[in-house]
């Protein structure tokens, strides 16, 4: 019954693969995030889709791309893989996507995935 | 615009002292401000949040924060360290940022260590 979950947790690959990352939310929550964490522990937003809709997308190359098929489900595909790609990726969603006294924008992160580029 | 700045990188307590973790911000508008925190190979979990009521917030696990408005702080305390405290700690502030559209900004984090 894990509120955000995402797969894999590890995952280890060689530069100029492709791969993804999946995330799925089961709190029914309408907005959903991408963000990843280097190595000093910076946390960056990525993209965030709101009822499957981008609303946004940070400075990211276009090697990421995000796909919502529903507003449970946030996948970030990476393509031409490099060696900075190298970080943990958080998923992440709240109910709403707007700051207010119901703190209705509370973020549930999910335990990351561990990318390595070799 | 808005910023968050965690004015510390790392801060030292030793077992059963008080821990003082700083936060700053900087928003055009009413901001509502979150505590987070990391435990080592983990995802984030919520610690507390402001959101424009009691300016005296209090969370899990014996953390509280103080949203000051005239000081633009919204600092984490706790009376007495545990050693399940040692966790990477992050500020956060969302506000309306204009033209319709919303802005949710991470600190870089404040790593605390609990010395037994």
């Amino acid at each position: 019954d894990t509120a955000v979950s995402q797969t894999p947790k590890y995952l280890v690959t060689q530069m100029g693969n492709d791969k993804s990352i999946k995330c799925e939310q089961n709190l029914g929550h309408d907005t959903m995030y991408w963000y990843k964490q280097d190595s000093k522990k910076f946390l960056k937003i990525m993209f965030s889709y709101n009822n499957k809709e981008l609303i946004i997308n940070e400075t990211v190359p276009n090697r990421f791309s995000p796909k919502s098929p529903d507003k449970a489900h946030l996948n970030l595909h990476i393509n031409s893989l490099e060696l900075g790609d190298s970080a943990v990726y958080f998923c992440a969603s709240s109910q709403v996507w707007s700051p207010g006294s119901s703190g209705a924008n509370v973020l549930t992160f999910g335990a990351g995935s561990r990318l390595t580029v070799l | 615009a808005q910023s968050v700045t965690q004015l510390d990188s790392h801060v030292s307590v030793s077992e059963g002292t008080p821990v003082l973790l700083r936060c700053n911000y900087s928003s055009s508008y009413s901001p509502s401000l979150f505590w987070y925190v990391q435990h080592p190979n983990k995802g984030l979990q919520l610690l507390l949040k402001y959101t424009s009521a009691a300016t005296l917030v209090k969370g899990i696990n014996g953390f509280e924060a103080e949203f000051k408005k005239s000081e633009t702080s919204f600092h984490l305390t706790k009376p007495s360290a545990h050693m399940s405290d040692a966790a990477e700690y992050f500020c956060v502030v969302t506000s309306y940022s204009g033209a319709g559209s919303y802005q949710l900004t991470f600190g870089k984090g404040t790593k605390l260590s609990v010395i037994p």
